[in-house]
């Protein structure tokens, strides 16, 4: 199966500031067949990215990815007090899919 | 908008059977998706259980597929997630999901249902 590695684990940010997040798999996604979710605490998922880089419905615009291959960046351009959560990626290429173990964004 | 609700115990007892069912809503259970079990332990990542479609064709995750059976159920617009052989391991919120994409066995996720908790202790 695909391993997803997500970097950093913690993220320490302020409002307002840019946010990059990383996730490496340890090989080729076909088709860039990669997602990103936000979870909030004991909230469910949230997808915010397929594809790579469309963002799903009613996702803002400050949400944005970017990738191919191996390495795929999920990027927030300018943190608002709603988004520090724990992201996910996910690879739905091959199967079985597989998630990143997460990167937390908390307030600095 | 789709709303999709586990149901099931909350606790089950080691080497039993786990047993959840996801009531689907606003959406026909028949329609082109693998709908999909997800779970995720305590203050951990997440993992695909399994999936399956309105024909009753069904794909699992290797690392759980010895122990795994998910069924449909359309009359009832449901589908269901048995686990065997439960261990604390086992212990993780659950959930029910559907893909983003029609008649793909692997795919995103965009709706979920809000999980259920399922602790295995005696």
């Amino acid at each position: 199966e695909i391993v997803l590695t997500q970097s950093p684990g913690t993220l320490s940010l302020s409002p307002g500031e840019r946010a990059t997040l990383s996730c490496r798999a340890s090989q080729s996604v076909s088709s860039s067949y990669l997602a990103w979710y936000q979870q909030k605490p004991g909230q469910s998922p949230r997808l915010l990215i397929y594809g790579a880089s469309s963002r799903a419905t009613g996702i803002p615009d400050r949400f944005s990815g970017s990738g191919s291959g191996t390495d795929f960046t999920l990027t927030i351009s300018r943190l608002e007090p709603e988004d520090f959560a724990v992201y996910y990626c996910q690879q739905y290429g091959y199967s079985p899919g597989t998630f990143g173990q997460g990167t937390r964004v908390e307030i600095k | 908008q789709v709303q999709l609700q586990e149901s099931g115990p909350g606790l089950v007892k080691p080497s039993e059977t786990l047993s959840l069912t996801c009531g689907v809503s606003v959406d026909s259970i028949s329609g082109s998706y693998y709908w999909g079990w997800i779970r995720q332990p305590p203050g951990k990542g997440l993992e695909w259980i399994g999936s399956i479609y309105h024909s009753g064709s069904t794909y699992y995750n290797p690392s759980l597929k010895s122990r795994v059976t998910i069924s449909v159920d359309t009359s009832k617009n449901q589908f269901s997630l048995k686990l065997s052989s439960v261990t604390a391991a086992d212990t993780a919120v659950y959930y029910c999901a559907r893909p983003g994409r029609t008649a793909m066995v692997t795919s995103y996720f965009d709706y979920w249902g809000q999980g259920t908790l399922v602790t295995v202790s005696s």
